[in-house]
């Protein structure tokens, strides 16, 4: 079945540093690849999103290529700002109906 | 604005009783979704529904039950069967089926045993 592998958190950085947050997936077909972010307390908001081989998605800084060759799909960016400290979920679908999601990766930035 | 809503934000239950979680949204989104989140954990699903009068089990609907009357609402009731009930509930949903698209999350519901 599907399935989305997170590095392990937590992730600590300070103000104006890079971010990479690791993510693989197994799946059957094409699925497409998201990212997620929550803040404390709120739902999933959709940060960015890619759905076929060599997309990039972008937003607020964020980015990720969808890699087919090796199943990955890893979020950047270039200067975290405290603002950026919340949790991330990478996420997959490859059938109509269903997200499967990564185990989640807590971001903290210092300023 | 559009969105979804859940209430309440926080909920209590005492030991064998049923509680019913409120997702409703004004997207005009047919399917709809219900997740639990545990801590350390990715969201799982427990039931979805694509078209009113219409749901299906997700991967642990044991102890759960829901049911979709209208197209904007999808309230998920807790039965004292589910014997660990406390997590984060999200509703989410999707303007339409196919794999590109997107769900939108309310802000959730968190269920504690008193």
């Amino acid at each position: 079945g599907d399935s989305v592998t997170q590095m392990e958190g937590p992730v600590t950085l300070s103000e104006e540093a890079f971010l990479t947050i690791n993510c693989t997936y197994t799946a059957t077909g094409y699925p497409s690849l998201f990212w997620y972010v929550q803040y404390p307390g709120e739902g999933l908001q959709l940060l960015l999103k890619a759905t076929k081989a060599d997309d990039k998605g972008s937003n607020k800084g964020f980015e990720a290529t969808y890699r087919k060759e090796t199943t990955s799909f890893h979020l950047e960016k270039g200067s975290v700002q405290v603002s950026d400290s919340a949790v991330y979920f990478c996420a997959l679908s490859s059938n109509d109906y269903k997200l499967s999601f990564g185990a989640g990766t807590t971001v903290t930035v210092r300023a | 604005d559009g969105g979804i809503t859940q209430s309440p934000k926080y909920l209590f239950r005492k030991e064998g009783q049923n509680v019913t979680l409120s997702c409703e949204q004004n997207l005009n989104h047919d399917a709809m979704y219900w997740y639990r989140q545990d801590p350390g954990q990715g969201l799982r699903l427990i039931y979805y529904s694509q078209i009113v009068n219409d749901f299906q089990k997700g991967d642990i609907a044991e102890g759960y039950s829901v049911s979709r009357e209208k197209k904007e609402s999808f309230p998920l009731t807790v039965t004292s069967a589910q014997k660990n009930p406390t997590a984060f509930y999200l509703c989410a949903s999707t303007s339409e089926r196919g794999r590109t698209q997107p769900q939108h999350f309310g802000d959730g519901t968190r269920l504690s045993i008193l």
